[in-house]
């Protein structure tokens, strides 16, 4: 079956710090790939998607891209801010599996001052 | 355009109730999820329907644990005899078709008491 595998957490950072956060996937089919956001108390929203090999997704200075090579979709920002603090998901949806989607188990990221 | 709606927002029920939690999808979009998260972990898959039509209930546990989406109004996840380990945030995603990123709503928290 499809999986998704992101880099575990907490990650603290401090302000205008380089972020990575690694997501890896392993599916059947060629699916489309997405990073959502969570802020506490929140549902999820979708911060950037790609929907293709060698696409690059990209919203407010964070940016990734499909690398179907390495299987891998990892998210990155040159310099973060206090706000950014969330928690992070990597997703895939497989439309050759009736569109169902698989998530990461989320990445904490916490901004410091 | 609103966006995903839920409700309750947050719901007490005691151990043997039965719990049910609503959800509204965006205009247009006939597909909707739902996921459970519990605290400090990821969120999970449940169900995947499609307008009166469940297509995807893989993540849902068999017994007490039902869904639909009817034609008219809001989809339900309906809990029977809920137990203290049914306490989670439950969140219902649309989108509106296959494999398109999904919009998530507020979700529900659940404790039981």
């Amino acid at each position: 079956g499809n999986s998704v595998t992101q880099m575990e957490g907490p990650v603290t950072l401090s302000e205008e710090a380089f972020l990575t956060i690694n997501c890896t996937y392993t599916a059947t089919g060629y699916p489309s790939l997405f990073w959502y956001v969570q802020y506490p108390g929140e549902g999820l929203q979708l911060l950037l998607k790609a929907t293709k090999a060698d696409d690059k997704g990209s919203n407010k200075g964070f940016e990734a891209t499909y690398r179907k090579e390495t299987t891998s979709f990892h998210l990155e920002k040159g310099s973060v801010q206090v706000s950014d603090s969330a928690v992070y998901f990597c997703a895939l949806s497989d439309r050759g599996n009736a569109g169902k989607s698989t998530f990461g188990d989320g990445t904490t990221l916490t901004v410091k001052p | 355009n609103a966006g995903v709606m839920q409700n309750p927002r947050h719901l007490v029920r005691r151990r043997g109730q039965e719990a049910r939690l609503r959800c509204s999808p965006m205009k247009g979009h006939s597909h909707v999820y739902w996921y459970r998260q519990l605290p400090e972990e990821g969120l999970k898959f449940m169900v995947y329907l499609q307008k009166e039509n469940i297509i995807d209930e893989s993540g849902m546990p068999k017994e007490r644990f039902s869904a639909e989406f009817p034609k008219e109004g809001p989809s339900i996840l309906r809990i029977q005899q809920v137990v203290r380990g049914d306490s989670a945030a439950y969140f219902c995603a649309s989108s509106p078709s296959t494999g398109d990123e999904q919009y998530f709503g507020p979700g529900t928290r659940l404790t039981v008491t």
